[in-house]
């Protein structure tokens, strides 16, 4: 089953700290999600993104997608507790709206 | 806005046995999509539904079905369980209209339903 790559699987941080995850695939992406799932919860979207290079904020949330839209980043600045959680991408095939989900990164983030 | 449901939130079977999962979408929105997710990792794709159609289907044997109803809710039905299903199954719906975030492609996950087989 196709996945995307996702990288670090894990990380933990201390409060204040900045950090970037991946998320990469051998292929083109059409369009790329993030999304952070907490425990006993479902993913929460965060971000769309869908042309080369560009780049969305949300707050202390950084996310870029790759020139040739076969990586994206995700960015956060001053990390705190509450972003504790499981961080996904996801790619959307255009044509079949069928959603390829990444590997995960799990963030613990500590005070 | 009500947001999806699913229900049970919890469900234990023995190994052979059946289950029925439910997921009610946000209303409007006409599709639904199913994901298995094993030990918090990231999620298969199952099914998708709209307009009551199977719309497309993921990498998984027969034994996994389900269909939507009328009112667009959806029923994952999982047959002769095995150990491997024990899981997270997760439920979104997607409108065809732009969502909150301004994109097409906006999928709104439930809590899911945990599922144990022993």
């Amino acid at each position: 089953t196709q996945l995307l790559e996702q990288s670090p699987q894990f990380l933990s941080i201390q409060e204040g700290e900045n950090l970037t995850v991946y998320c990469n695939s051998s292929s083109v992406f059409s369009s790329l999600q993030w999304y952070r799932q907490e425990p006993g919860e479902g993913p929460v979207l965060l971000v769309t993104v869908v042309t080369g290079g560009e780049v969305k904020k949300l707050k202390r949330l950084t996310f870029q997608f790759g020139d040739a839209r076969k990586d994206s980043s995700l960015h956060i600045t001053a990390a705190q507790p509450g972003d504790t959680g499981l961080y996904l991408c996801a790619e959307i095939s255009s044509g079949t709206y069928k959603y390829i989900f990444g590997t995960g990164t799990r963030l613990k983030v500590l005070a | 806005e009500a947001g999806v449901t699913q229900s049970p939130t919890h469900l234990i079977k023995t190994r052979g046995q059946h289950a029925t999962l439910r997921c009610s979408p946000i209303s409007g929105h006409t599709s639904v999509y199913w994901y298995q997710q094993a030990l918090g990792l990231g999620l298969q794709f199952l099914l998708w539904y709209d307009e009551g159609e199977e719309r497309n289907r993921g990498n998984f044997p027969p034994r996994f079905s389900g269909r939507q109803f009328p009112n667009y809710s959806s029923e994952l039905n999982v047959n002769a369980l095995e150990l491997e299903d024990s899981a997270l199954y997760l439920c979104a719906s997607r409108s065809w209209g732009r969502g909150r975030g301004g994109s097409s492609y906006e999928q709104y996950f439930g809590p899911g339903t945990r599922l144990t087989v022993t």
